[in-house]
């Protein structure tokens, strides 16, 4: 039943090896959205895709990439991970940017050792 | 830039009390209300919204009101139980950026049995 999927649920890696997290979605929701949420903080937003449109926050640093293969799975890269990385990396989507209503997945903790 | 402010950072009642939260948003153009509830090592949860055509919205024990000239925006709570303890986030949507998300600081709640 789970409409948002994340995986791995628990990643570590090492600092400065590139690593790959993945999210897909079985509610054909158009949006796509990444945060970063680090402990005792409101989730950030780092991009989101509207269809095959990206955006990126201003503010993301060049480290995070993101893809989009088709409607149902969007994958988030980090190029050099550093030890400020660590993090709760939470998935959501959205049927459309109007609606406002966002569906987050269970999220992927990310350490960095 | 905009934001959501969000009170008290952290709420301990009793069993059986009420809990309320309030938060306060800067965009006039927001006309999206949702509230979340994240537990440990869980992605947020989407517990009720309200949008701008309505001042309140019931759903059992939550309930939540919206005061849009005072752009002011409260979640309340009634007959508390343990398993309401959680963090609790408001957000507001940004309606001329795509409807991006804006959240609150987060409330961790309490409930004692």
């Amino acid at each position: 039943d789970a409409m948002v999927i994340q995986n791995p649920r628990y990643q570590v890696t090492q600092f400065g090896k590139p690593v790959t997290l993945s999210c897909s979605q079985t509610l054909n929701h158009n949006v796509m959205y990444w945060y970063q949420q680090k402990s005792s903080q409101a989730p950030k937003l780092l991009f989101h895709y509207y269809d095959k449109d990206f955006n990126n926050e201003a503010d993301t640093p060049d480290n995070f990439q993101s893809r989009r293969p088709n409607t149902s799975f969007c994958f988030l890269d980090i190029r050099s991970p550093g030890l400020g990385d660590a993090a709760m990396y939470l998935c959501a989507t959205a049927a459309d940017q109007r609606s406002g209503e966002q569906y987050f997945g269970p999220g992927t903790r990310l350490t960095v050792t | 830039g905009e934001n959501v402010e969000q009170h008290p950072s952290t709420l301990s009642v009793q069993e059986g009390d009420s809990a309320v939260i309030k938060c306060t948003y800067s965009d006039s153009a927001s006309n999206y209300f949702p509230w979340y509830k994240q537990e440990l090592g869980k992605g947020p949860q989407l517990i009720i919204d309200i949008r701008s055509n309505v001042g309140e919205k019931k759903d059992q024990r939550i309930a939540v009101t919206l005061n849009k000239t005072a752009k002011h925006f409260s979640l309340h709570i009634t007959e508390t139980q343990p398993e309401d303890s959680a963090v609790y986030f408001c957000a507001a949507n940004l309606y001329n950026q795509g409807g991006k998300l804006i959240f609150g600081q987060g409330t961790e709640l309490s409930v004692k049995p």
